[in-house]
């Protein structure tokens, strides 16, 4: 069962463009969405992070759009460059307590995006 | 400061082998999981391991076992190895049992041939 949905699965989007990419989750009991950049051969690399008691989140040219009631939320990528080129994960996690564990993080299928000069 | 290690970085194994791959945390992180990413998937959640505990696993069968040592290191272990195993096995590291800032290694390639 595949908790957390993400579109699209591909994105070319010339420089200085702007790439937005979509998540959708099931879970209400979700209470935090990270998003990770990921280049070949390396795992994957914490972007940026939301609660859902917030509606946008920015960290540089990287912002978190939240939307609780329609249980989405999406990253926007400003001013792209052909650096930026390389898969991107949405994911959630609920949080429990050290004694309750089995806090897993639940991620979406990929987006791979490419930025051309 | 290291980031998260792990070793092998690339490993071929046959069919029906057994395969032990290690990963050291981030200094004074206590938590580590581990997680398995298909070519062109998401990585999926395996266990997570807190104070040497295992506190959670994921849907994955028996032939895949785990554990963490006094100095928070840990080892993946799985026996029998199919073909659909192969896939990136990555290990991330955080400070408490929750994965707020889950740190990740850079994997171990996997390839059962």
């Amino acid at each position: 069962q595949q908790q957390v949905k993400q579109s699209p699965q591909s994105l070319i989007v010339q420089k200085g463009g702007i790439p937005i990419i979509n998540c959708a989750y099931e879970n209400t009991a979700f209470d935090y969405f990270p998003w990770y950049q990921q280049f070949p051969g390396k795992g994957p690399a914490l972007l940026i992070a939301i609660r859902p008691d917030v509606s946008e989140k920015k960290e540089g040219r990287f912002t978190i759009s939240f939307n609780k009631s329609a249980k989405q939320f999406s990253l926007h990528i400003m001013d792209s460059q052909p650096g930026d080129s390389a898969t991107y994960f949405c994911a959630a996690i609920k949080h429990g307590s050290p004694n309750f564990g089995n806090e897993k993080l639940t991620f979406g299928t990929g987006t791979r995006l490419t930025i051309i000069p | 400061d290291a980031g998260v290690t792990q070793s092998p970085t690339h490993l071929i194994k046959t069919r029906g082998q057994h395969v032990t791959l290690r990963c050291s945390p981030i200094s004074g992180h206590k938590s580590v999981s581990w997680y398995q990413q298909v070519l062109g998937q998401g990585p999926q959640f395996i266990f997570q391991y807190y104070e040497k505990e295992e506190r959670g696993r994921g849907n994955f069968p028996d032939r895949f076992s785990a554990r963490q040592f006094p100095n928070y290191s840990s080892e993946l272990n799985v026996n029998a190895l199919l073909l659909g195993d192969s896939a990136l096995y990555l290990c991330a590291s955080s400070f408490l049992s929750v994965n707020t800032e889950a740190f990740f290694g850079q994997g171990t390639r996997l390839t059962v041939v």
